[in-house]
């Protein structure tokens, strides 16, 4: 079935780093491909999304390509924030319902 | 416009009674879905739910378990006799159309003594 795999945290770098989130997935057929943030206390967001092979998700400085040849879509940010700390979800769309990774819990020292 | 809103956000309950977590979907949205977070893991799903409808139900427990969504009013989960493994949050999400982007309330953390 399908599934996704990101890896595990937490993760700590100091302000201004550049972020790498792994992800890989397994599906059947075209999933589209997301990532939510989830910051303390509070539900869900949708960071980022991509639907088909190549298309690349950006918003607020984190990106992530969906790779199909290599079942990956990795976050990425340049330089990270205080403020991006938090916990990152990759997940894909399955039928009707979306599968989630298990989270990376993200830290930024000042 | 509104989001997804659920309440309560939080729901402290004793082993034995009943639990009944509301989402209301965002304006315009006919399509709800439950998932499930339990502690250090990712979201699960449980339900997805048109208006009368049950569409999917393969991620619910098979006992205690029911989920609704009435023509008027919040989709309801509800949990009866509550267990200790029941604590998790839950979270409800909406969306316009069947596979369009889910919307996400900010959850309900449920809590078994």
């Amino acid at each position: 079935g399908n599934s996704v795999t990101q890896m595990e945290g937490p993760v700590t770098l100091s302000e201004e780093a550049f972020l790498t989130i792994n992800c890989t997935y397994t599906a059947t057929g075209y999933p589209s491909l997301f990532w939510y943030v989830q910051y303390p206390g509070e539900g869900l967001q949708l960071l980022l999304k991509a639907t088909k092979a190549d298309d690349k998700g950006s918003n607020k400085g984190f990106e992530a390509t969906y790779r199909k040849e290599t079942t990956s879509f990795h976050l990425e940010k340049g330089s990270v924030q205080v403020s991006d700390s938090a916990v990152y979800f990759c997940a894909l769309s399955g039928d009707d319902k979306i599968i989630f990774g298990k989270g990376t819990r993200l830290h930024i020292l000042p | 416009n509104a989001g997804v809103m659920q309440n309560p956000r939080h729901l402290v309950r004793r082993r034995g009674q009943e639990a009944r977590l509301r989402c209301s979907p965002m304006k315009g949205h006919s399509h709800v879905y439950w998932y499930r977070q339990l502690p250090e893991e990712g979201l699960k799903f449980m339900v997805y739910l048109q208006k009368e409808n049950i569409i999917d139900e393969s991620g619910m427990p098979k006992e205690r378990f029911s989920a609704e969504f009435p023509k008027e009013g919040p989709s309801i989960l509800r949990i009866q006799q509550v267990v200790r493994g029941d604590s998790a949050a839950y979270f409800c999400a909406s969306s316009p159309r069947q596979g369009q982007i889910q919307y996400f309330g900010a959850g309900t953390r449920l809590s078994v003594l």
